[in-house]
């Protein structure tokens, strides 16, 4: 079975902070994406990448950047964390380069203060 | 632009059917998903069609796709209270890219 992992289930930052949000695949997967999840507006990606150290832009990477070292590693990172990036965030990944099942974390309730 | 819209709320009592629906605009989109999300826990895959599929069965789910009106949507036969959850309509292009719906809250009542 896929597992995909991310580093904390809650989190509480304070206004200004960097925030660290790892994410982990441990089935080799070429892509990982970063999704933010809040009521009403559905899955929004962030960035996604397609390989190790490519990244990509998705429809909302305003505010974020991201890493991805090692193939089973993409890190979300907030330089300067803001109270409107309070929400959920769902790391996911998928095999190949067409069109796959995407494979999600369990996310990350991130609560910024 | 791609969108994938599908209403916010849907409740039913245990043993009825659901149905959930769902319309995208993309006419080029490859496959089409459903997905549940569980409180607390991250998205699964439910089910999947390819485009050129009108039904799919697998046992108490039964999903229809009409291309020409860009509709798909989700039929949970013999409603349990453990399908309480949330469900997502997805569709991809054969790209990176998936697009999700806001997802509908199914509410099982007992």
């Amino acid at each position: 079975d896929v597992k995909v992992t991310q580093s904390s289930r809650y989190l509480v930052k304070r206004t200004g902070e960097k925030v660290f949000l790892e994410c982990v695949q441990d089935m080799d997967h070429e892509n990982m994406f970063w999704y933010r999840q809040d009521p009403g507006l559905g899955l929004r990606l962030i960035y996604f990448s397609y390989d190790v150290k490519m990244k990509e832009k998705g429809d909302i990477p305003e505010g974020y950047s991201v890493s991805r070292e090692k193939k089973e590693r993409f890190s979300l990172i907030l330089e300067s964390a803001s109270t409107n990036q309070t929400s959920m965030y769902l790391c996911a990944s998928t095999p190949g380069r067409s069109t796959d099942t995407q494979y999600f974390g369990p996310g990350t309730r991130l609560t910024v203060l | 632009g791609e969108d994938v819209e599908q209403s916010l709320f849907l409740s039913v009592r245990e043993g009825d059917s659901s149905v959930i629906n769902c319309t995208y605009t993309d006419s080029s989109s490859t496959y089409l998903y459903w997905y549940k999300q569980e409180p607390g826990a991250g998205l699964q895959l439910l089910t999947y069609i390819f485009s050129n599929m009108d039904m799919k069965q697998d046992q108490r789910l039964t999903v229809l796709l009409n291309k020409k009106d860009k509709h798909l949507s989700l039929r949970i036969a013999d409603t349990q209270t453990g399908d309480s959850a949330i469900y997502f309509c997805a569709e991809s292009t054969g790209g990176f890219k998936t697009i999700f719906g806001a997802g509908t809250r199914l509410f099982v009542k007992a």
